[in-house]
């Protein structure tokens, strides 16, 4: 079955500072991953995909097939990126997305 | 636009009685997705609609769980009886079409059963 882990629950970092949230996933398939973000009092929305291999915002995130990771990179970050981030996989074939728990990212002045 | 509507956007009942939260998608969005988030968790899929069938309710308790999208328009997910684990964030989502990666999200419904 697949799985998605997000091993840090929550993420301090300062303005500035680079950013890295965690997603390792399990599946046997050819997956797709997506990173969502939820800002304060807003509703859940995409951020990117890997298919696309954009930068959104100034995030990044690199499928790794070899480690199983889909991890989300910012070089430095802002306060306005403070947010709920889910990682998500897509198995092939199928509409069904599997969230991971999240990671709130907090970004200090 | 107004994006994926929901309401209510809060509800607090006591256990057994019954629940319902309503959902009108993006037009012309043909899926239709029903999540429930548990605190500290993330969205898991319940129900997922092409129109008005449903193609994927595995995750969907059916014993107290239903849901309908009768004219392939909005949709009702219902609870009856609620018990006290139900309390959680009901999301719904939509997306054009089932190969349409991005599904747009609704703000949910907060509900707390006592």
């Amino acid at each position: 079955a697949q799985r998605v882990t997000q091993p840090e629950k929550l993420l301090s970092v300062f303005k500035g500072a680079p950013v890295e949230l965690k997603c390792n996933y399990s599946y046997s398939g050819s997956p797709e991953l997506f990173w969502y973000v939820q800002y304060s009092r807003q509703r859940l929305q995409l951020l990117l995909r890997h298919i696309s291999r954009e930068s959104i915002k100034g995030f990044t995130a690199d499928l790794n097939k070899g480690e199983t990771s889909f991890h989300l990179k910012k070089p430095f970050a802002q306060e306005e990126d403070s947010a709920m981030y889910y990682c998500a996989l897509r198995q092939g074939g199928s509409e069904k997305l599997v969230f991971g728990k999240g990671t709130k990212l907090t970004v200090n002045p | 636009e107004a994006g994926v509507v929901q309401s209510p956007r809060y509800k607090i009942i006591e256990k057994k009685q019954p629940v319902a939260f309503w959902c009108n998608p993006i037009s012309g969005h043909n899926t239709l997705y029903w999540y429930r988030q548990n605190l500290g968790q993330g969205p898991e899929l319940l129900i997922r609609y092409e129109n008005e069938e449903a193609v994927d309710d595995s995750q969907l308790p059916k014993d107290r769980f239903s849901a309908e999208r009768l004219k392939g328009v909005d949709s009702t997910l219902k609870i009856q009886p609620a018990e006290l684990g139900d309390s959680a964030v009901y999301l719904c989502a939509s997306s054009l079409d089932p190969g349409q990666e991005t599904q747009y999200f609704g703000p949910g419904t907060r509900l707390l059963v006592l």
